[in-house]
């Protein structure tokens, strides 16, 4: 079946880089993203990578993708307090995304 | 300018009620979507529909139904209201389906925090 998992909670300080983990199981997704959600509001496409790549860079975001393993990382670089929120992994099936339960990041300063 | 509107951004409500959420998007998109993230966060997709088919996640109750007046709107109407239906509801939508398409990115809506009580 199609699950998406990420790991719950991760905490750095400010400055520090941050790597938020994923696996995936359907290893036909054509592409695979990460969204971030702030308290409060909805869902924001931060980046994606086609999935015959292996990385992706975004000024402070890199994507690392391990096809083989099915597994998705996301590094932020200098992280910053701003950048505390939920982080969801996705991978799309068909007609929607399924995501994974998503990993809260805790910037302390 | 708001791409992906949803109204009301709160609900509270009875059980047993029947309510409606509305979603309006203005991208001149023609997929759209209804998500449920429970109170854990964890977000499931519930419909997709475009101006050819519907598609429902078998998971969600017959008491949940889409309707789309026309392309830019997708509502969500809901009969017979459970405690369990309280959650945040999310609209999305994208230019075309997801599939194969990496232009398909998806525009969520802010949401709709539904209380059942």
């Amino acid at each position: 079946g199609e699950d998406v998992e990420q790991s719950l909670f991760l905490s750095v300080r400010e400055g520090d880089s941050s790597v938020i983990n994923c696996t995936y199981t359907d290893s036909s997704s054509t592409y695979l993203y990460w969204y971030k959600q702030e308290p409060g509001a909805g869902l924001q496409l931060l980046t994606y990578i086609f999935s015959n790549m292996d990385m992706k860079q975004d000024q402070r975001l890199t994507v690392l993708l391990n096809k083989k393993d099915k597994h998705l990382s996301l590094r932020i670089a200098d992280t910053q307090t701003g950048d505390s929120a939920i982080y969801f992994c996705a991978e799309s099936i068909s007609t929607a995304l399924i995501f994974g339960k998503g990993t809260t990041l805790s910037v302390s300063s | 300018d708001t791409a992906v509107s949803q109204t009301p951004k709160y609900l509270v409500t009875q059980m047993g009620n029947d309510k409606s959420i509305k979603c309006e998007q203005n991208l001149g998109h023609d997929t759209m979507y209804w998500y449920k993230q429970d109170s854990k966060k964890f977000l499931k997709i519930m419909f997709s529909y475009n101006n050819k088919e519907l598609i429902i996640n078998e998971t969600v109750p017959n008491r949940f139904s889409p309707k789309s007046p026309d392309k830019a709107h997708l509502n969500l109407h809901i009969n017979s209201l459970e405690l369990g239906d309280s959650a945040v509801y999310f609209c999305a939508s994208s230019q075309s389906e997801l599939a194969d398409n990496w232009r398909a990115e998806q525009y969520f809506g802010p949401g709709t925090r539904l209380t059942v009580t």
